[in-house]
């Protein structure tokens, strides 16, 4: 079946560090990708999607590249912030039948001042 | 705009009990759902509506129940709570069609004793 695996975690960082969050999939098909975050106490909300094979999905600074060659969709960031720190998800969505997601495991962020 | 409610946000029960996580949404989605998110494990599916009238197991169905009571209302039921219930329990609720983003309510934290 369909499955997500990223990165464990947690990841440390010092503020304005450069941020990858790998992330590679396996589907039937080309799925949608996403990244959700969670904040402290909060629900999943969106961060960015790619819909289909070399899109690139952007927001707040994030960016994520769908690479269909490797099934691969790494989460990136030039600069962290502390305000980045919370758990992040990566995952699909079949684009057959009904497209329900399937996540990762999560990865959490820790960044510090 | 509330988005997904989700009540009650916090509940202990006993092993043995039985109770119900109420699910609201105010977006005229047609499809709804429920996670679980254990340390971990990153979010599994229990079970899912695509339409108002419809219901399906994902991943994780066994020890729980769900009714779809109109398009807005999603309820989930343990019949027997056990220990390994002990979760964070998730609605979201999202559009048909491919790549649609999910919103996702703010959880309830369910401990068995």
């Amino acid at each position: 079946g369909d499955s997500v695996t990223q990165m464990e975690g947690p990841v440390t960082l010092s503020e304005e560090a450069f941020l990858t969050i790998n992330c590679t999939y396996t589907a039937t098909g080309y799925p949608s990708l996403f990244w959700y975050v969670q904040y402290p106490g909060e629900g999943l909300q969106l961060l960015l999607k790619a819909t289909k094979a070399d899109d690139k999905g952007s927001n707040k600074g994030f960016e994520a590249t769908y690479r269909k060659e490797t099934t691969s969709f790494h989460l990136e960031k030039g600069s962290v912030q502390v305000s980045d720190s919370a758990v992040y998800f990566c995952a699909l969505s079949p684009n057959t039948g009904f497209q329900k997601l399937v996540f990762g495991t999560g990865t959490r962020l820790l960044v510090s001042p | 705009n509330a988005g997904v409610t989700q009540t009650p946000k916090f509940q202990v029960l006993k092993t043995g009990q039985s109770m119900t996580l109420q699910c609201a949404q105010d977006m005229n989605h047609n499809s709804m759902y429920w996670y679980r998110q254990d340390p971990g494990m990153g979010l599994r599916l229990i079970y899912y509506s695509a339409s108002e009238g419809t219901t399906d197991k994902g991943e994780v169905p066994n020890g729980y129940n769900v009714s779809r009571l109109n398009k807005r209302e999603f309820s989930l039921r343990l019949e027997s709570a056990a220990p390994s219930q002990t979760s964070v329990y998730f609605c979201a609720s999202s559009e048909k069609g491919t790549g649609t983003e999910a919103f996702f309510g703010q959880g309830t934290r369910l401990t068995v004793v």
